[in-house]
């Protein structure tokens, strides 16, 4: 069965500095994973996805996640934090590969402190 | 991207009425549409797949009696709380699925409150 675990329920970081979240996934198949994030009052906006290409793949506003098959992991990378990343982050898995069964991760809060 | 609008963003009802919470996609059209609920600190689950002129699929455990979708359009998707009790309080939210699986847009939510 496919599941997926984010690690922290919180993280808290200054501005400029690094971000890392973390997600480890369990699929019977090749998964297809994706990060969404959430901002307060907002409808999920699409991160990046990886879908068995490159295993490093590249989002939007400057996120990264790379695919560890020997760790089952895609924990969300980004070089410096901005105050507008503040935000829940869900990591997702794909029962099918497309859209249709997404299983959603407990959700990452992100705070950035000044 | 494409545009998912979800209306109500807020609804209180009280005990024992029925509330319709409705999905539109903007821009494009979605043969398919999800609905998802959100419980407090917890992740979103999905409760029904909805296709475009057929039946909902329901995930095991959603009582498809009391969670009505109607998706009667290429554009709209509605989930109707049927009879609804204070443990129907929750945040659902719908997304559309755009081209062939391409990628699924999601509504800004709507926060359901039965008191």
């Amino acid at each position: 069965a496919q599941s997926v675990t984010q690690l922290d329920s919180h993280v808290s970081v200054s501005e400029g500095t690094p971000v890392l979240l973390r997600c480890n996934y369990s699929s019977s198949y090749s998964p297809s994973l994706f990060w969404y994030v959430q901002h307060p009052n907002k409808g999920l906006q699409l991160l990046l996805k990886y879908t068995s290409a490159a295993t490093l793949v590249k989002g939007i506003n400057g996120f990264e996640a790379e695919f560890k098959k020997s760790e089952t992991s895609f924990h969300l990378t980004k070089p410096s934090a901005h105050m507008s990343d503040a935000a829940e982050y869900f990591c997702v898995v794909s029962i099918s590969g497309g859209y249709n069964k997404l299983i959603f991760g407990a959700g990452t809060r992100l705070a950035v402190h000044p | 991207g494409a545009v998912v609008s979800q209306h109500p963003s807020r609804v209180i009802c009280k005990s024992g009425t029925s509330v319709k919470i409705e999905c539109r996609s903007l821009d494009f059209q979605a043969t398919t549409m999800f609905w998802y609920r959100q419980f407090p600190k917890k992740s979103l689950m999905l409760m029904a797949t909805s296709n475009e002129g057929s039946k909902a699929t329901y995930e095991q455990g959603v009582e498809k009696d009391k969670f009505l979708i109607n998706h009667a359009s290429l554009t709209l998707s509605t989930l109707t709380v049927t009879s609804a009790h204070p443990e129907d309080s929750s945040f659902y939210i719908c997304s559309a699925l755009w081209g062939a699986l391409v990628e699924a847009f999601f509504g800004q939510g709507t926060r359901l409150t039965v008191v």
